[in-house]
């Protein structure tokens, strides 16, 4: 079975501060996707990877940055937090039947 | 550009039936069904691929109508566990990143 963790599960933080979520995948799975999750939007693809060091964009990609450095880890930034970016965040990988299995989830929020 | 699900929210007692729908307003290559309960990650249903072909998963199944950009997903004498937000997501290219654009959910909620 696929496996996915995020950490932190839950985080508070303050407006400026550097926050960094991560995602671990035990598989080997080449694409990681994260995405965020607001009440009437959805989900909506923040960034993703299409392999070590290969990231790009998505469509709320604004005040994020990501990393990948090695196969099982997926690296979400927000280099100073804002209030709006208060969210649920999902990572997810695609597997092989080109679903994409979804990680708990981590819940940020910025005072 | 994010596809339009309708309705929004709907609520059904035990063993009705329910027909969730998504538009595109870009040609689709695929189509993928997620349903998420309160508090969960999103769960994979189907995925249907461009040649509107129809799958089912027990009593839920859906339809792609790649000419008119339209996704159905229809439950069948529904059950209590599911309720949760579907969600549809849209793949206009089937390039090889399979991005997904999602839309806003459907909420479904079943009653006794």
């Amino acid at each position: 079975d696929a496996g996915i963790t995020q950490s932190p599960r839950h985080k508070v933080t303050e407006t400026g501060t550097p926050v960094t979520l991560r995602c671990h995948q035990t598989e080997n799975h080449r694409y990681m996707y994260w995405y965020r999750q607001d009440p009437g939007h959805g989900l909506r693809l923040i960034h993703y990877s299409y392999g070590v060091k290969d990231t790009d964009k998505g469509e709320v990609s604004d005040g994020y940055s990501v990393s990948r450095s090695k196969t099982e880890d997926f690296l979400l930034t927000l280099e100073s937090a804002t209030s709006s970016q208060t969210s649920v965040y999902f990572c997810a990988i695609r597997l092989a039947g080109n679903e994409q299995f979804f990680g708990p989830g981590t819940r940020l929020t910025v005072l | 550009q994010q596809p339009v699900q309708s309705p929004q929210a709907v609520i059904l007692r035990e063993g009705e039936d329910a027909v969730i729908n998504c538009s595109s307003s870009k040609a689709l290559y695929s189509v993928h069904w997620y349903r998420q309960k309160h508090g969960e990650a999103p769960v994979f249903l189907m995925i249907l691929l461009k040649g509107g072909e129809q799958k089912g998963h027990e009593k839920i199944s859906a339809s792609f109508n790649e000419k008119k950009q339209q996704s159905s997903l229809y439950l069948t004498a529904s059950q209590l566990s599911y309720s949760g937000t579907y969600f549809c997501g849209t793949d206009p290219s089937g390039g090889s990143n399979y991005k997904l654009t999602f839309g806003k959910g459907t909420l479904l909620t079943v009653n006794p």
